[in-house]
């Protein structure tokens, strides 16, 4: 079981706001950046989401992250069909010396 | 352009060891950090290791410490995982990614992945 406890699934209608949130404690969202990947199916993790709410280059704009506290969110406005995939959120573990990651949000355009 | 590539997956029988290795190439690979994150069959992403640019600093997942030793070799731009006492839970895809920031150890930000190169243990 994650440590970082992320929705199993959302879903939403093409053009829709939709967000996928992430719940940590004090010892890693709360002490540390969180990052976000996309996992396309069938394909390697990409980047998404940096440093809490940077964008890689080439990434849309339509995804924007932000952190509050011990959670963070990953929003995507203006949902598309290709934004289907796997979403994680990450961050180190002060106390366990490690990255963790979320337990993974499947996205669905519906 | 930054690219790295996985290879040595292979099908193994329990109790045994193998060895994957992580071409990197694009990029000054002495001076980042690396990962190895593995993805079971179905399942989400598992953090497996990570060692510093230097090779000084490595640190475990609580289920791989004692089995798995992560090592580079900075002069052929190569990372390694070294498995041993394979169990049927460590059949996985795995993947090794680049840290993005030079020297940076304590990090979640791995901004470039390998497709990866599936592990099977099973007798």
């Amino acid at each position: 079981q994650s440590v970082l406890t992320q929705p199993p699934s959302v879903s939403g209608t093409p053009g829709q706001r939709v967000t996928i949130s992430c719940s940590g404690s004090g010892s890693n969202i709360g002490s540390n950046t969180v990052n976000w990947y996309q996992q396309l199916p069938g394909a390697a993790p990409k980047l998404l989401i940096y440093s809490n709410y940077q964008r890689p280059s080439g990434v849309p704009g339509r995804f924007s992250g932000s952190k509050s506290g011990t959670s963070a969110s990953l929003a995507i406005s203006g949902l598309q069909s290709e934004d289907e995939a796997d979403y994680y959120c990450a961050a180190w573990d002060d106390s366990l010396n490690a990255v963790l990651f979320g337990g993974g949000t499947r996205l669905t355009a519906l | 352009q930054v690219q790295v590539v996985e290879s040595g997956g292979d099908v193994v029988q329990p109790g045994r060891s193998l060895r994957l290795s992580c071409a990197a190439s694009g990029f000054d690979f002495s001076s980042f950090g690396m990962e190895w994150v593995r993805q079971a069959p179905g399942k989400g992403l598992e953090w497996v290791g990570i060692i510093s640019y230097d090779a000084i600093y490595k640190y475990y997942s609580e289920s791989v410490k004692g089995r798995f030793t992560i090592s580079r070799d900075n002069s052929k731009n190569t990372l390694y995982l070294q498995m041993n006492s394979l169990r049927a839970e460590d059949t996985a895809m795995y993947y090794c990614a680049k840290v993005s920031s030079p020297g940076t150890l304590v990090t979640s930000n791995f901004d470039y992945w390998g497709q990866g190169t599936l592990v099977a243990v099973s007798s």
